[in-house]
């Protein structure tokens, strides 16, 4: 069974980084994700797909102050510059043969 | 530009059926698997149900299988969450969401979202 643990929340200065992190569960760790945001009152944006050697590829239009990086197990989503338009809720996605799973998300506060 | 417009949500007491759209447009919809996602007041994200670009191969979580069925119109350009059986836990928002190909199989995440629909479930 896949699971994708992300802390429930973080924050961060204006202008400033802060990087999210989701944990992929044991026997999953070469799996991709995807990163969701979700702002207040919002659908949720597709930012990127980020793949266990690094590599990841974003959304159109997604500002380059958006970035992702893999260490094992772990998938990051690094946002700098922090601007008040990035305070929102982050999802981690995941998938396996016939089905999705999303991590609990992490509320983002930028102060 | 890809647009997803979700309707059809509704107060429905339990035990009720709702059917669900989505009007699609800006993409060439009959190429693209497609899926359901769904938002719990205060809650986080949860899969509910994809099809495929032809909709010959489905798949639904446990939570909702047996009682709703997904399906698309390709010819109309929208996709359906039939929904039987409701019970209160089923009050959410539900979100129609684009994946990259066709396919359900590999590179299976969510591109492109709708703004949701919101479905209550109460007497």
């Amino acid at each position: 069974q896949i699971v994708l643990t992300q802390s429930p929340s973080a924050s961060a200065s204006l202008g400033a980084s802060v990087k999210l992190t989701c944990a992929l569960s044991s026997g999953h760790s070469s799996y991709a994700i995807a990163w969701h945001q979700q702002q207040p009152e919002k659908g949720p944006r597709y930012l990127m797909t980020l793949y266990s050697d690094g590599r990841h590829s974003k959304g159109d239009g997604i500002p380059d102050r958006y970035s992702g990086s893999s260490s094992g197990a772990e998938r990051y989503l690094t946002i700098s510059s922090l601007q008040s338009e990035d305070e929102a809720d982050y999802y981690c996605q995941t998938w396996g043969t016939g089905i999705w799973v999303f991590g609990g998300g992490t509320k983002l506060t930028v102060l | 530009e890809v647009q997803l417009l979700e309707s059809g949500g509704d107060l429905v007491q339990p035990g009720g059926s709702l059917r669900l759209s989505c009007a699609a447009s800006g993409f060439t919809f009959s190429s693209y698997a497609m899926s359901w996602v769904r938002q719990a007041p205060g809650k986080g994200l949860e899969w509910v149900s994809s099809i495929s670009d032809g909709g010959g191969s489905t798949y639904s979580a446990d939570s909702v299988k047996g009682r709703f069925t997904i399906s698309r119109d390709n010819s109309k350009n929208t996709l359906y969450l039939q929904m039987n059986s409701l019970r209160a836990e089923d009050t959410a928002v539900y979100y129609c969401a684009k994946m990259p190909g066709g396919s359900l199989m590999g590179g299976n995440y969510f591109d492109s979202w709708g703004q949701g629909t919101l479905v209550t479930v109460s007497s």
